[in-house]
């Protein structure tokens, strides 16, 4: 069965520092693509990236930078220089192309409190 | 390009009563996913819609129901609610094309008393 673990319930930290936000998940499949999205508090869940699994270069977007393990099963999202606008729940999904459907699978998301 | 629209954003039900709630997709997109988000249980999908025919499903009782018209807007309709029922239920729209990103509404907010 397909499954997203973040163990990582909340994280505070203080602003200026970074800070790394695990995501492991289980699939059998070898064709899938993995997200991170954001959650503010208004509740709407911000697109952040995407990953296929065939690509395991790393990406960074400006203090934002993503790290993608296939030997670990890990997609680990790290925040260079946290500010307080970063406060919010953030959650890494996952998805299977090729069966027809654009279904995520989340995992219970991580908390980050980033304070002044 | 407008995002994904639901409405409405609070909703306030008593047990037994049904709801409607209503997602406008982003323009072109032709698959409408609903999810319902809880404390206890996280972010669950509900259903998937794709050009008006339902192409996957959560595990949820057949009270939670859904479609989907020629417009790619979709309506999710809950009967005889349940205290349970108490939850966030957001909607995402994307190309339908499998893989792609889903781009979320900011959901609503639905209480039962």
């Amino acid at each position: 069965a397909q499954k997203v673990t973040q163990a990582q319930t909340e994280i505070s930290v203080v602003e200026k520092e970074d800070v790394t936000l695990d995501c492991v998940y289980e699939t059998r499949d070898t064709t899938y693509y993995l997200f991170w999205y954001k959650q503010p508090p208004s509740g709407e869940l911000v697109f952040l990236i995407r990953r296929n699994s065939f690509d395991e270069q790393n990406e960074i977007s400006g203090r934002y930078s993503w790290n993608f393990q296939k030997s670990t099963s890990s997609f680990n999202f790290t925040i260079t220089a946290s500010q307080v606008v970063d406060s919010a729940v953030y959650f890494c999904a996952l998805s299977e192309p090729f069966t027809n459907t654009d279904k995520l699978i989340f995992g219970t998301g991580t908390r980050l409190q980033v304070f002044p | 390009k407008a995002g994904v629209t639901q409405t409405p954003r609070y909703l306030i039900k008593t047990r037994g009563q049904q709801v409607t709630l209503s997602c406008s997709p982003i323009s072109g997109h032709r698959s409408v996913s609903w999810y319902q988000q809880t404390p206890g249980q996280g972010l669950q999908f509900l259903f998937e819609y794709f050009s008006e025919t339902q192409r996957n499903k959560g595990n949820f009782p057949g009270r939670f129901s859904g479609r989907q018209f020629s417009n790619s807007r979709s309506e999710m309709n809950v009967s005889t609610l349940e205290l349970g029922d108490s939850a966030l239920y957001l909607c995402a729209s994307s190309s339908g094309q499998g893989g792609e990103p889903q781009h979320f509404g900011d959901g609503t907010r639905l209480s039962i008393l």
